[in-house]
């Protein structure tokens, strides 16, 4: 099967950076996926990783690193606008469809 | 140019009741996915449809159906309503099949289904 793990919730104030990870088991996996959710909302893409490395667009940055089966989103200079749920998503190619992690909650206080 | 759009945006039912949800793709896009959030948890998938037919199906009974027409609209027919069926169900599309290249998903802000 395939899953995806992150943590629940992150806390911090504006300006701070906070980093949410996934990790995932699987095999033949393609990529992972970010996208945010504000409350109400619904989910919007952010970033995609195909290769190693490190994808960046502007305040956030996301990470993968296949062999270690994991990702992580980075969130620079926080902003209050930034407190949404993010959730991590990856394909199998061979079943076409995009998993999503449990998603994270993140808090940003002034 | 519109986005995803569903209907309804709320709909009540009781148990063993049939709910039909409905989801209308960005202009152009073939490809069509479910999927169930339960309160304050992750995105389970339902279905996948492509060009009329389905290609995927996640790990949900038989109960759940759907369907995608030619104009690629689609609708999520849920039967015999159970009251753990109470969910926000989202329907997302993508210009093509999300494959071993990437395509990313966009989004409707879905149906809340509450089964009383």
């Amino acid at each position: 099967g395939q899953s995806l793990e992150q943590p629940s919730e992150v806390t911090a104030v504006e300006g701070a950076i906070v980093q949410i990870n996934c990790t995932y088991q699987t095999s033949g996996f393609y990529g992972l996926s970010w996208y945010q959710q504000h409350d109400g909302g619904a989910p919007t893409f952010l970033s995609y990783n195909a290769l190693d490395g490190l994808e960046e667009t502007g305040r956030f940055s996301s990470f993968l690193s296949r062999s270690d089966s994991y990702g992580y989103l980075l969130l620079q200079e926080l902003q209050m606008k930034d407190s949404a749920s993010y959730f991590c998503a990856g394909i199998k190619a061979a079943g076409n469809k995009l998993t999503f992690g449990g998603g994270t909650r993140v808090l940003v206080k002034p | 140019e519109a986005g995803v759009t569903q209907s309804p945006t709320h709909l009540i039912k009781t148990r063993g009741q049939q709910a039909t949800l409905r989801c209308s793709p960005i202009s152009g896009h073939t490809s069509v996915y479910w999927y169930q959030q339960a309160l304050g948890l992750g995105l389970q998938f339902l279905l996948w449809y492509d060009e009329g037919e389905e290609r995927n199906r996640g790990n949900f009974p038989p109960r759940f159906s759907g369907r995608q027409f030619p104009n690629y609209s689609s609708e999520l027919n849920v039967n015999a309503l159970e009251l753990e069926d109470s969910a926000l169900y989202l329907c997302a599309s993508s210009l093509a099949r999300v494959a071993i290249g990437f395509e990313k998903l966009f989004f409707g802000s879905g149906t809340q289904l509450s089964v009383l």
